[in-house]
């Protein structure tokens, strides 16, 4: 079956440490995303990639760092750089990339992996 | 600039039809997106639009206007299970609503 995988589901840490939160997908899709969800809010964007060994920051990439490696992996790193990592967050991925002319299309679609709650003690 | 505005709450009746609308101001608009999120769980594609007009998928359509930077999104025959987050969001993820809580009640 052909799907996007977080891990761990539910994640605790000791203030001060950093943590790598993983992403897997093998829908062949080109571009990842990492998104950050606080209670009764909205998503907001991380970090996102359209290739491997490239990505852009986001809207809120300060704290936070990532890599892609490999086309089907896009781990997100929490650094003790941020202040308020206690959030959900949620990894996406999409067939295209968003930063291309045209309009939009199914190929933009989002597909989300089920999200690791991470808790800051 | 970009900005998405929805609605925080609405509540409907279990049966009946519910607009959820959406208002954008995004320069280079390249197409809307709806998903819906329940509770704890992460979202799920719904529709998108990219001209003007409805696109229909069973229970759920979804509207455009361009020139009015303007989206609905429709769900007819509500049934409990549709409370949930309803967000709509542009291309590339980087600009996404705070989403609509839809409490369906009996």
């Amino acid at each position: 079956d052909g799907g996007i995988t977080q891990s761990p589901k539910y994640l605790f840490r000791k203030e001060g440490q950093n943590v790598t939160l993983s992403c897997e997908q093998n829908l062949n899709h080109d571009a990842m995303y990492w998104y950050r969800q606080d209670p009764g809010q909205g998503l907001r964007l991380i970090y996102y990639s359209q290739i491997v060994n490239d990505f852009q920051k986001g809207d809120i990439a300060e704290g936070y760092s990532v890599s892609r490696e490999k086309k089907e992996s896009f781990p997100l790193t929490v650094t003790s750089a941020q202040k308020n990592p206690t959030a959900f967050y949620l990894c996406a991925s999409s067939p295209q990339g968003p930063d291309r002319e045209g309009l939009a299309g199914v190929g933009d679609t989002q597909y989300f992996g089920p999200g690791t709650r991470l808790t800051v003690l | 600039g970009q900005n998405i505005d929805q609605p925080t709450e609405m509540t409907a009746t279990e049966g009946a039809i519910v607009q959820i609308n959406c208002t954008y101001q995004t320069s280079g608009f390249n197409g809307l997106f709806w998903y819906q999120q329940h509770a704890g769980e992460a979202p799920t594609f719904l529709s998108y639009n990219v001209l003007d007009g409805l696109e229909e998928k069973g229970r759920f359509s979804s509207f455009l206007s361009r020139s009015k930077g303007y989206s609905y999104l429709l769900l007819k025959e509500l049934q409990m299970k549709d409370s949930a987050s309803y967000l709509c969001a542009g291309r590339g993820g980087s600009i996404f609503g705070a989403g609509t809580r839809l409490f369906v009640k009996a």
